[in-house]
């Protein structure tokens, strides 16, 4: 079965200061990869996702995420965090082809410090 | 494009009423998912709908739960009756084969006392 792990509950940064969240997976074959975004009192947003090819992927708001397989990660990174940042992270992954059967990890809350 | 609506968007009841929540999905979207979410079990798929037939509802918790999808455009979560325990945010999604995404409404709260 796939899982998907965020071994950090809560980041505080600085704002101006990088960011980079972690997420491993796991998984049988290469999947599809999420990282979505909740605001307070919102749903979720996709940032972005990878499915195949440049393991690079690059997503909205100026987030960018690298799928690494040798360590079944799909670590998000934002060069300089605003404020506006500030919200829950959570990845996903689902089987290739299986978008449907979305898991979820447990979610990051980022805070970000003027 | 008025993404996904959902309704209420707050529901307080007591213990042992009937609740019913709503969900519009994405005009053109095919596929329609409830989640819901708790600070204990994080964000958990109940049930999923393909062209409005229900395919996978393994994560629905126990039978006071159900949910039916009587035509394209609307959906209904049920839970009879309502525990405390059943307090939570719930989230209807929708997406279409071409899309390889999901889109997410603004979520219903439940709180039930």
């Amino acid at each position: 079965a796939q899982s998907v792990t965020q071994p950090d509950i809560h980041i505080t940064v600085s704002e101006g200061a990088s960011l980079e969240l972690r997420c491993n997976y796991s998984y049988g074959a290469t999947p599809y990869l999420f990282w979505y975004v909740q605001s307070p009192g919102q749903g979720l947003q996709l940032l972005l996702k990878y499915f195949s090819g440049d393991t690079l992927v690059q997503g909205i708001k100026g987030f960018e995420a690298e799928f690494k397989r040798s360590q079944s990660s799909f670590n998000l990174r934002k060069p300089s965090v605003h404020w506006s940042d500030a919200a829950e992270y959570f990845c996903a992954v689902a089987p290739s082809g299986g978008y449907q059967k979305v898991t979820f990890g447990t979610g990051t809350k980022l805070q970000v410090i003027p | 494009d008025a993404g996904v609506i959902q309704s209420p968007r707050h529901e307080v009841t007591e213990m042992g009423q009937e609740v019913t929540l709503r969900c519009k999905p994405i005009s053109g979207h095919n596929s329609l998912f409830w989640y819901r979410q708790t600070m204990m079990r994080g964000l958990e798929l109940l049930i999923y709908f393909n062209n409005n037939v229900p395919i996978d509802d393994s994560g629905m918790p126990e039978d006071r739960f159900s949910a039916k999808m009587p035509n394209a455009s609307f959906s209904t979560l049920k839970i009879q009756p309502s525990e405390p325990r059943d307090s939570a945010v719930y989230f209807c999604a929708s997406t279409s084969d071409d899309r390889n995404e999901q889109f997410f409404g603004p979520g219903t709260r439940l709180t039930v006392l």
